[in-house]
C-alpha cells in the first residue's frame, strides 16, 4: 500500500530551529510538497522536490532524497505564527497525490 | 482575486437528506478537486477533474457525486447524507494535474446528524 508517515506533534521554542521529516512509501514518484495549514483554515503551498536536495526559500527549507524516500521540512528562526500543521504530500506514478496525516508544530516562547 | 470560494461555510444536515457544497474559482485553473479532512487523517480525494467536462473517481468516492460543467464550477452533492460524511470539505483547484501547486478553499464543515 501506499503510506506517509510524518510524527504527530512537535514542539519547539520560538526563535529556534526545528526539522519536521516525512517518510514514504508510494508506488512511484512525481514529486513531493508541503503544505501549511493554520487551525480552521485551508491548506497553503510551501514547496515543491522533485530532485534530490535542499530547495531554501526564506526562512524554510526543504530536503528530498528520493533514493531513502525520505524528506525533511526545516523552518529557521521559529516565530509565534508558525503554529500550524505541516502536511507532506507526494504524487505518485499515476500523478495522484498521497497525504500524510500532518505534523501540528507548537511553539513556545 | 477571490481565487477559490466554497459554499456553505458550516451545516448542520439531517441523515438522508441530499446537498450539494459548491465551489467556484477564478484563476482558470484547469483541474479541480473535493478532499475530505478527518482527525488524524490526511486530506482524502472524494473526486476530481481534470479539465472541464471530465471528472474522476479519488480514494473515498462512494456517496458522493460531482460535475464539471464549465472551467469554474466543481459542486460536490451528497445524495443521501449519513454521518459518516460528517467531515471538513476542501476544494482545491490547480494549473494543470496534481505535479503543481494546488490552492485550496476555505473548506465547508459538515455535520450530518
Amino acid at each position: 500500500g501506499q503510506n506517509i508517515d510524518q510524527p504527530t506533534e512537535m514542539t519547539a521554542t520560538e526563535g529556534a530551529i526545528v526539522q519536521i521529516n516525512c517518510t514514504y512509501q508510494t508506488s512511484g514518484f512525481n514529486g513531493l510538497f508541503w503544505y501549511q495549514q493554520h487551525a480552521g483554515e485551508a491548506p497553503t503551498f510551501l514547496s515543491y522536490n522533485v530532485l534530490d536536495g535542499l530547495e531554501e526559500k526564506g526562512r524554510f527549507s526543504s530536503f528530498l532524497s528520493r533514493s531513502k524516500g525520505y524528506s525533511y521540512l526545516l523552518l529557521k528562526e521559529l516565530q509565534m505564527k508558525d503554529s500550524a500543521s505541516y502536511l507532506c504530500a507526494v504524487t505518485d506514478s499515476n500523478y495522484q497525490l498521497i497525504w500524510g496525516a500532518g505534523t501540528k508544530l507548537i511553539i513556545k516562547p | 482575486t477571490a481565487g477559490i470560494t466554497q459554499a456553505p461555510t458550516s451545516q448542520i444536515l439531517a441523515a438522508g437528506r441530499s446537498m450539494t457544497l459548491r465551489c467556484t474559482q477564478d484563476m482558470r485553473h484547469n483541474a479541480m478537486y473535493w478532499y475530505r479532512q478527518d482527525l488524524g487523517l490526511g486530506l482524502r480525494l472524494i473526486h476530481y477533474s481534470n479539465t472541464a467536462g471530465t471528472t474522476g473517481k479519488g480514494e473515498v468516492p462512494d456517496g458522493y457525486s460531482v460535475s464539471r460543467a464549465n472551467t469554474d464550477d466543481f459542486p460536490l452533492t451528497l445524495a443521501s447524507a449519513v454521518p459518516s460524511q460528517t467531515s471538513v470539505y476542501f476544494c482545491a483547484s490547480s494549473e494543470t494535474g496534481l505535479s503543481t501547486e494546488a490552492f485550496f478553499g476555505q473548506g465547508t464543515r459538515l455535520t450530518v446528524v
